[in-house]
This record gives structure tokens, sequence and C-alpha cells, in this order.
């Protein structure tokens, strides 16, 4: 158990829905970044928030949002569900800002299958 | 634009061989790189990472060599085992992208007995 909680583990839902993924970050990490992992790709960052604040951004689509919360937990919410939106989408923490040395710490993931 | 390869989508070695796994970067401001390891239907686990103001950094079985360059780096498993087969990304951070990781696409390394 790394200490990042990521619930619902597996979603099954259809085309054009909406969906909520959420991650509880390990206790006394203040950062919560998000990852979509799509079939034979490497892992694609999403977008970073610090302390309740976004603090980077990757290549987010306009249809997909998050927002990380006072007590910490992030919701990284999709909406309008295409096909290609069937990934793995991983949520990790980490103490500070800028993770040069440690990296950060992941959870097992959501798998998300649009059907 | 991918900033950081992992050429070798995979690696088979035998127990108790070196295993040498490789990333290549762009970026040359990216000044720390990690290596993850990750087993299926679990979350990608961090390893090992170098500064780019080393070419080396050991942790038991396992070295990562920088050589900035050539823009390259390496991840060294010796002696190999069957419970290092995994897939292994390498990542980096630095710069403008300082906040975030930037990962490979991954190498699946299978260690046979």
């Amino acid at each position: 158990d790394s200490g990042v909680t990521q619930t619902p583990k597996h979603l099954i839902t259809a085309t054009g829905q909406r969906v909520t993924l959420r991650c509880s970050p390990r206790s006394g990490d203040l950062s919560v970044y998000w990852y979509q992992q799509s079939l034979d790709q490497g892992l694609q960052f999403l977008i970073q928030y610090y302390n309740g604040e976004e603090r980077a951004k990757g290549n987010i689509l306009e249809r997909f949002s998050a927002q990380q919360f006072p007590d910490l937990h992030s919701e990284l919410n999709l909406s309008s569900l295409e096909l290609g939106d069937s990934a793995l989408y991983f949520c990790a923490s980490s103490v500070g800002r800028l993770q040069g040395k440690y990296g950060y710490t992941f959870g097992s993931g959501t798998r998300l299958t649009v059907v | 634009d991918q900033q950081v390869k992992q050429n070798s989508p995979s690696l088979s070695v035998q127990e108790g061989r070196i295993s040498i796994l490789n990333c290549d970067y762009t970026n040359s401001m990216f000044d720390y790189f990690l290596w993850y390891k990750k087993y299926p239907a679990e979350g990608p686990t961090f390893l090992i990472s170098i500064s780019s103001i080393k070419d080396k950094n050991e942790d038991g079985r396992f070295t990562v060599f920088l050589n900035k360059s050539a823009k390259h780096l390496s991840l060294h498993i010796v002696p190999s085992q069957p419970g290092d087969s995994a897939v292994y990304f390498c990542a980096a951070t630095g710069g403008t992208s300082y906040g975030k990781l930037t990962f490979g696409q991954g190498t699946i390394l299978t260690v046979h007995p």
C-alpha cells in the first residue's frame, strides 16, 4: 500500500457519459498529480495541484477538469467520454511542489473503459 | 514531442545476468532523472534517481548512469532476479518542467529463471 488511494479501481461507462475519479494523497503530501496511461503508451501528465491550487497543466483535454479540495483529496472529472478516453488514470502525490530526487508516490490507478 | 524516449519496448535476460535499460532525453534543462518500476495492476514505484551533477548513483543491485553530453541514461540491475520482471519507466524533471515528471514509454523486462 503506497498510501495514495484511488477510487474506483475499475469503471465501465458509455460514450457521452461523465465520470469522477477520486484520489486521496499520502498523509502529509500537499501536491497531487494526475497521469493518463493509454494502451502501449507511457504516462502522460495531465495536471498538478498544490495545496488546493493548480500548479501545472499538461495535455489535458478541455472535456477533463480537476480540483483539489481543502482536505487535499483530488477529483478528476471526465465528461463527454469517447472510446479513446479508455485508459489507466493514475494519481500521485508528493510533499512539495518540486520533486526532483524522490519523485512522487503513485496510487494503483483507476482503469476506465468506455464502451 | 517525446522528450524522454525508451527505444527498447522489451528486454529479456537470464537470472543472475546484468539487465541494462536505456533512456534518451532531449531537454537539456532536465536536472533530475528517475527510474520507476511497475508491476501489473499496481502503480509505478520509485526505484532510483540521479541528479544532473552526477554521473552515477548506486543503490544495492541498481545503478543508474548519466551521460549528459549524450543525453542518455541507463539503469543496470546486477544480478537480475525473476522478481525484477516488470515494466521500467525512466522519467525526468527540471527547467520549465519542474514540478512534473516526463516519462518514457517504458521497457518490459523479463528475467528468466
